[in-house]
């Protein structure tokens, strides 16, 4: 079974300020890690995954995230953050092998000021 | 393409009714899954169909809660004698076969029980 835990549950920045928001996990197998984001009033959205390979993976936005084995984190950074980006951000694993579902954590609401 | 749809967007009922909550998934995703988001949480798996069959219910809080999927395609969450506490998003995802790991989700239905 996997656990994620995300440290933060708001985050407040100013506009063009980098943010990073805290991701770890738990799990007794091998996990894929993601980041879904969630507009207000609007469905989940896959932002980043990591599967294999590299384990820097970046988003089409700017976002990056970086998985950390030995310290079983995802954490996600922007260097420059807009207002745009406001949103609820989730960390989620799957176990690569055995059960087909996403564990998520609790979330992080990232608000940036002007 | 067209992505998963959830009907209805929005549910109100009363404590003690029983509902049903659609989802269409993307043609051609024989992976269905639902998930509870409950507020200020992150979605909580529910269960997972590979085709017709519920592969996985683990997650399913109680026998008030079933869900079905008899042609492969749609599938309805159906909840018996509802409470309050059964009030949250129901979002629903598909995938290909053999790719968890890519989940599309819906816009949720809100169901809220007064």
């Amino acid at each position: 079974a996997q656990s994620v835990t995300q440290l933060d549950s708001q985050v407040p920045v100013f506009e063009e300020a980098p943010v990073e928001l805290r991701c770890n996990y738990s799990s007794s197998v091998s996990v894929y890690l993601f980041w879904y984001v969630q507009y207000p009033n609007q469905g989940l959205q896959l932002l980043l995954k990591y599967l294999s390979g590299s384990t820097l993976v970046e988003s089409i936005n700017g976002f990056e995230a970086e998985f950390n084995k030995s310290q079983t984190s995802f954490h996600l950074r922007k260097p420059s953050v807009h207002i745009s980006d406001t949103a609820e951000y989730f960390c989620a694993a799957l176990g690569v092998q055995g059960a087909q579902k996403l564990v998520f954590g609790q979330g992080t609401r990232l608000t940036i000021n002007p | 393409g067209a992505g998963v749809s959830q009907t209805p967007s929005n549910k109100v009922t009363e404590k003690g009714k029983y509902v049903e909550l659609r989802c269409d998934p993307i043609s051609g995703h024989t992976a269905l899954y639902w998930y509870r988001q409950s507020l200020g949480q992150g979605p909580e798996f529910l269960i997972y169909f590979q085709g017709t069959g519920a592969a996985d219910d683990s997650g399913l809080p109680n026998d008030r809660f079933f869900a079905v999927r008899p042609e492969g395609s749609v599938s309805t969450l159906k909840i018996q004698r509802t409470e309050r506490g059964d009030s949250a998003v129901y979002l629903c995802a598909s995938s290909l076969q053999g790719r968890s790991y890519e989940q599309y989700f819906g816009p949720g239905t809100r169901l809220t029980v007064t």
